[in-house]
């Protein structure tokens, strides 16, 4: 059984810090690793996907693989009231379905 | 990233009825998905939405509660039968436009089971 395992927090920051999202995965395998943002009440939405080793960068968003480790995280830099929602790593499965973790919920505190 | 337009965005249903949501896509897609996800949860894979076949659906989900249906590479349905209040959730349609490309979802569906 393939898993994703996240901290689901709730993980508090305050407003112009760095959050930290982490994630690990059971599949030595996997190949293609996302995060999505997903405010209440509202369905998920890509922020970031990376699919080799190392960092990858969108604005204010960094997403860093280490498939050795099985991790996976994402820094949100300078964070915003706005980005308070809950992020969910998701890794592809071998159908081309996600498999998701329970999700982090993140609180920016102006 | 492909529109996807999902119906209805809620609902609320009697015990013992059946409700059907359609998906549907404004380009043709590789994929279709239909994920659940009950309050406070996180996403759970319902169904792979295959064109012109049976669904192949994950452990813990049967065709005869949750019938899908996928007549083309833009459309599909998901059916959740004689629904009990531990059906409500929201449901959500997903596609795949490409071996290599994230999924993107639908809206979603809120249901309410009385």
């Amino acid at each position: 059984q393939k898993e994703v395992e996240q901290n689901s927090g709730p993980l508090s920051v305050p407003e112009g810090a760095i959050a930290s999202l982490n994630c690990t995965y059971s599949d030595r395998g996997s190949q293609s690793f996302f995060w999505y943002r997903q405010y209440s009440g509202k369905s998920p939405e890509l922020i970031m996907s990376i699919y080799s080793n190392g960092d990858k960068e969108d604005g204010r968003f960094t997403a860093q693989l280490n498939k050795a480790s099985q991790y996976v995280s994402l820094l949100i830099r300078d964070s915003q009231p706005s980005d308070s929602a809950t992020y969910l790593c998701a890794v592809r499965g071998s159908q081309g379905n996600l498999i998701f973790g329970k999700g982090t919920k993140l609180s920016v505190k102006p | 990233s492909a529109v996807i337009s999902q119906k209805p965005s809620r609902d609320i249903c009697q015990r013992g009825t059946s409700l059907t949501i359609q998906c549907q896509v404004d380009s043709q897609v590789t994929m279709m998905f239909w994920y659940r996800q009950q309050p406070g949860q996180s996403l759970t894979l319902i169904a792979t939405a295959n064109q012109g076949s049976e669904a192949t659906y994950e452990s813990g989900f049967v065709i005869d509660k949750f019938p899908i249906s996928r007549p083309n590479l833009t459309f599909s349905t998901l059916t959740v039968s004689n629904m009990s209040p531990e059906d409500s959730s929201i449901y959500l349609c997903s596609v795949l436009t490409g071996a290599n490309q994230p999924q993107h979802f639908g809206d979603g569906t809120r249901l309410s089971i009385l």
